[in-house]
């Protein structure tokens, strides 16, 4: 059946740096575009970055844009979330997911990243 | 940048109808996702391309979209039916996915 785990949360200080992996399975990985979307406690859910099935086109939140880089290995079926620079404002739950294609939609269970001194 | 409204919260009774809006700047020209999500769970979608259910959606979730309104009608409300519910769309114009504000739905 089809998976995503999402890995990587954790707490870190303000204007530090962390890394989160979502590692894919149960279906073909490289031929859906994938998302990160987070959701802040007690909060509505905020998309943060796009990334096409093949790479060649990523996009991102203005509240993370050049902070945050998504990115994806095909070959061993993981998508990332390289985040810089974070804020308090960035604690949040953080969900990889496949971008809806004809009902196709799967969400991974959630990494929460804590932001905090 | 494009901004998704939706109502905080509606109140239904069980066996009633609950309709949820989305209201976007002509938000008819795009396609609507309509996600599911209850309390401490991942989004669940239940409505895709305006009006297309996933397998496994019962027939009672229904979908429309014209002009400057989405809405998401969920038929004989059930009490599992109890979450928040989300409508998204693409912006091509700003190269942005969007979530609207959010509706929590409460069965009364």
């Amino acid at each position: 059946q089809v998976q995503l785990v999402e890995s990587g949360g954790g707490v870190v200080q303000p204007g530090g740096s962390l890394r989160l992996s979502c590692a894919a399975s149960g279906f073909t990985f490289s031929s859906y575009g994938m998302h990160w979307v987070r959701q802040a406690p007690g909060k509505g859910l905020e998309w943060v970055a796009f990334i096409r099935y093949d790479g060649s086109n990523k996009y991102y939140a203005d509240s993370v844009k050049g902070r945050f880089t998504i990115s994806r290995d095909n070959s061993k079926n993981t998508l990332y979330l390289q985040m810089n620079s974070l804020r308090a404002e960035d604690t949040a739950v953080y969900y990889c997911a496949t971008v809806p294609a004809a009902g196709f939609d799967y969400w991974g269970q959630g990494t929460l990243v804590t932001v905090s001194s | 940048s494009y901004v998704l409204t939706q109502p905080p919260s509606v109140s239904v009774a069980p066996g009633q109808t609950a309709r949820i809006t989305c209201g976007g700047n002509n938000i008819g020209s795009k396609s609507v996702h309509w996600y599911q999500q209850k309390p401490g769970q991942a989004p669940v979608l239940v409505v895709y391309d305006d009006s297309d259910r996933p397998s496994g959606i019962p027939e009672r979730f229904s979908g429309s979209n014209s002009g400057n309104t989405a809405t998401l009608t969920i038929s004989r409300v059930e009490a599992g039916d109890e979450a928040d519910y989300y409508c998204q769309v693409w912006d091509s114009s700003s190269d942005h996915y969007v979530f609207g504000t959010g509706t929590k739905v409460t069965v009364l």
